[in-house]
């Protein structure tokens, strides 16, 4: 199946500061890329999606970068609050097939 | 919003006893999902199925069963539950042959002491 390596796997950034999160794949044939937020106790949710026409997407303080010739794309959280601290998760995939899950990377923004 | 649902929400079993987690989705969506999740850790998918009738091993399949009895319903069965087994299940499902997203169920907590 796809191996996906998520780094960092501990984030810690200042409440005003930007975080990045970077997701790396080997599938070449896949084409959709999101990034799911999942808060203590909760289930995963989806908070950001790219498709493999495009290489940057924006939602707000959230945006998404891919570059498929490197097999890589990332999530970038401009002026992050503490509302943002959660785990996060990348699944690039391919038309609804089996995903594999980034290990996750769990950001603490500090007030 | 996509809803998907899991039974029950927590479970407390004992070892070598047998366990069925239940998820329901009323989104007509062909795909169906169990993952597991250890605390601060990632998802791992255990099986998975294209619709009705189907059933497909994931990574971690091992000491596990699915059924998938109708478009609705996905079964995660535990036949020997071991104490390892212990985690936080979801359920999820997504379309066929569509690039879109998994909708998660709210997760089953199993204690198997």
């Amino acid at each position: 199946g796809e191996q996906v390596e998520q780094l960092p796997s501990i984030l810690r950034v200042q409440e005003g500061s930007s975080a990045s999160i970077n997701c790396s794949y080997e599938d070449s044939a896949s084409n959709y890329f999101p990034w799911y937020k999942q808060e203590p106790g909760e289930n995963p949710k989806l908070i950001i999606d790219i498709r493999s026409n495009m290489e940057r997407k924006q939602i707000q303080e959230l945006i998404v970068l891919l570059d498929k010739k490197a097999k890589r794309f990332s999530l970038h959280i401009t002026d992050t609050q503490p509302g943002d601290s959660a785990m996060y998760f990348c699944a690039p995939n391919n038309a609804g097939a089996k995903l594999t899950f980034g290990g996750g990377t769990r950001l603490t923004v500090r007030p | 919003e996509a809803a998907v649902t899991q039974s029950p929400r927590n479970k407390v079993a004992v070892t070598g006893g047998k366990v069925t987690l239940s998820c329901n989705q009323t989104n007509n969506h062909n795909n169906m999902y169990w993952y597991r999740q250890d605390t601060g850790h990632g998802l791992r998918l255990i099986h998975y199925s294209y619709g009705a009738g189907s059933t497909e091993k994931g990574d971690i399949p091992d000491g596990y069963k699915a059924s998938r009895p109708s478009q609705e319903n996905f079964s995660l069965i535990l036949e020997l539950a071991t104490p390892s087994q212990t985690s936080v299940y979801f359920c999820a499902s997504g379309r066929t042959g569509a690039v879109d997203t998994q909708y998660f169920g709210p997760g089953t907590r199993l204690l198997v002491l």
